[in-house]
């Protein structure tokens, strides 16, 4: 399995775009690359996955290099509301060990 | 709409107790995991069932064994609890193809 590599912490501003990039060196060709959200007493969330370029939805992009060793989430506009941790994950498709690392806290100021 | 859900919410035990914790999913998912997060800390797994009759060890799988009773249910039992253990359980549901995963809000134990 691919160890993941994140910053613990991160401060930012409301209103403002927030990046947060995860390297997995080690990463396997059949890897995906999926990032989840946590609030406090809530078990994760769900945000998006990718396997290679640029992924976006309603809620976030991700965005992943050609040699998918590393991978930004980029969150816009950024509100009081997205406090919370963020975990980057890679792995393989569902059934596979699914393991977490620590995680980056995001603290979102007024 | 119920997705992944966990029995009980809240639990409190005595050192040497046995429990089990419960966890069903309506999204006919194959995959069902179990996770402890301990306070400011990221999710450990426990054990993984890739499908109905499989299970397999996680991180960190002493001192718990699970059950996929089928294809909705996957139990996870303390035989004997310990003030280590004390911690959130979280079970997950997920597919087989991509590795999305779907979180029950967790059970809070605590040992004394």
């Amino acid at each position: 399995l691919a160890k993941t590599t994140q910053p613990i912490s991160m401060d930012s501003y409301e209103g403002q775009e927030v990046n947060i990039t995860c390297s997995h060196n080690n990463i396997a060709t059949n890897d995906y690359i999926t990032w989840y959200q946590q609030f406090p007493s809530q078990g994760p969330r769900f945000i998006i996955q990718g396997y290679k370029t640029k992924v976006t939805n309603e809620v976030a992009s991700l965005f992943i290099p050609a040699d998918r060793k590393s991978s930004t989430l980029s969150l816009p506009w950024v509100s009081l509301s997205d406090t919370a941790v963020y975990y980057c994950l890679v792995a393989r498709g569902g059934g596979f060990k699914t393991i977490f690392g620590a995680g980056t806290r995001l603290f979102v100021k007024a | 709409n119920a997705g992944v859900t966990q029995t009980p919410k809240f639990q409190v035990l005595k050192t040497g107790q046995s429990m089990t914790l419960q966890c069903a999913q309506d999204m006919n998912h194959n995959s069902m995991y179990w996770y402890r997060q301990d306070p400011g800390m990221g999710l450990r797994l426990i054990y993984y069932s890739a499908s109905e009759g499989t299970t397999d060890k996680g991180e960190v799988p002493n001192g718990y064994n699970v059950s996929r009773l089928n294809k909705r249910e996957f139990s996870l039992r303390l035989e004997s609890a310990a003030p280590s253990q004390t911690s959130v359980y979280f079970c997950a549901s997920g597919g087989t193809q991509v590795p999305e995963a779907f979180f029950g809000q967790g059970t809070r134990l605590t040992v004394v």
